[in-house]
């Protein structure tokens, strides 16, 4: 199968403190992983594309200096929430895809709750 | 830009009924299609993906069909159960880079 995990699964933390959440895709090379946001009841929303040793693409209305994104490694990416203020509390899902192109299947994680106080 | 519409937003059977939940998109030009279902506060589980260049998958009750041309997708769920109950989303993958997701379909099956 392809795996893919998030950490933390939950996280709680006072305004204006910076959260990091890592994704793995686990038995998997990813070289294109995806953060999406989901506030409640709602549908996921891209907020931005991570690349392996590249810079992120973020989508519009997304602040890149504000959701810091890192794909250090081909099944690493991490998503970081600076200076987070209640607005930011969300759902946060990242998703891999396998295989080379654009074509490959996208799996997801299991997602992280941020709440800001 | 493409967009994705799922219809109804909530759908109430008892068990043991078919149903059929229904996704539509405006950019025909895809890569493929996925059902997703998700519970509450969980994450997704996909259910079924569809290659641009079929018409339909099927996994034990849950079948989905595919016409591109017209821009619709359709989740078949034979003899519902209440371990169905859940959110269930489709999403188009049309760039080969992103998934656009449509709004969901919240089914309740009730005993």
């Amino acid at each position: 199968g392809a795996v893919v995990s998030q950490h933390p699964s939950r996280v709680i933390c006072k305004s204006g403190t910076s959260v990091k959440i890592e994704c793995r895709s686990l038995d998997f090379q990813a070289t294109t992983m995806f953060w999406y946001r989901q506030f409640p009841k709602q549908s996921l929303m891209l907020m931005a594309t991570s690349n392996e040793g590249s810079k992120a693409t973020y989508e519009q209305g997304v602040e890149k200096d504000k959701f810091l994104i890192n794909h250090a490694s081909l099944t690493l990416s991490t998503l970081t929430v600076t200076s987070a203020h209640p607005e930011d509390s969300s759902f946060y899902i990242c998703s891999a895809r396998r295989g080379a192109g654009g074509q490959g299947e996208q799996f997801f994680g299991p997602g992280t709750r941020l709440t800001v106080l | 830009k493409q967009e994705v519409t799922q219809i109804p937003a909530a759908l109430s059977v008892p068990e043991g009924e078919n149903l059929v939940l229904n996704c539509s998109f405006t950019d025909s030009a895809i890569y493929n299609l996925q059902w997703f279902r998700q519970d509450p506060g969980k994450g997704l589980t996909s259910l079924l993906l569809i290659q641009s260049s079929q018409r339909e998958q099927t996994s034990g009750r849950l079948n989905a069909s595919l016409d591109k041309s017209s821009g619709r997708s359709t989740l078949y769920i034979a003899a519902s159960q209440p371990g169905d109950s859940a959110t269930y989303l489709c999403a188009v993958d049309n760039a080969g880079n992103m998934l656009t997701f449509g709004g969901g379909t919240r089914l309740m099956v009730k005993p």
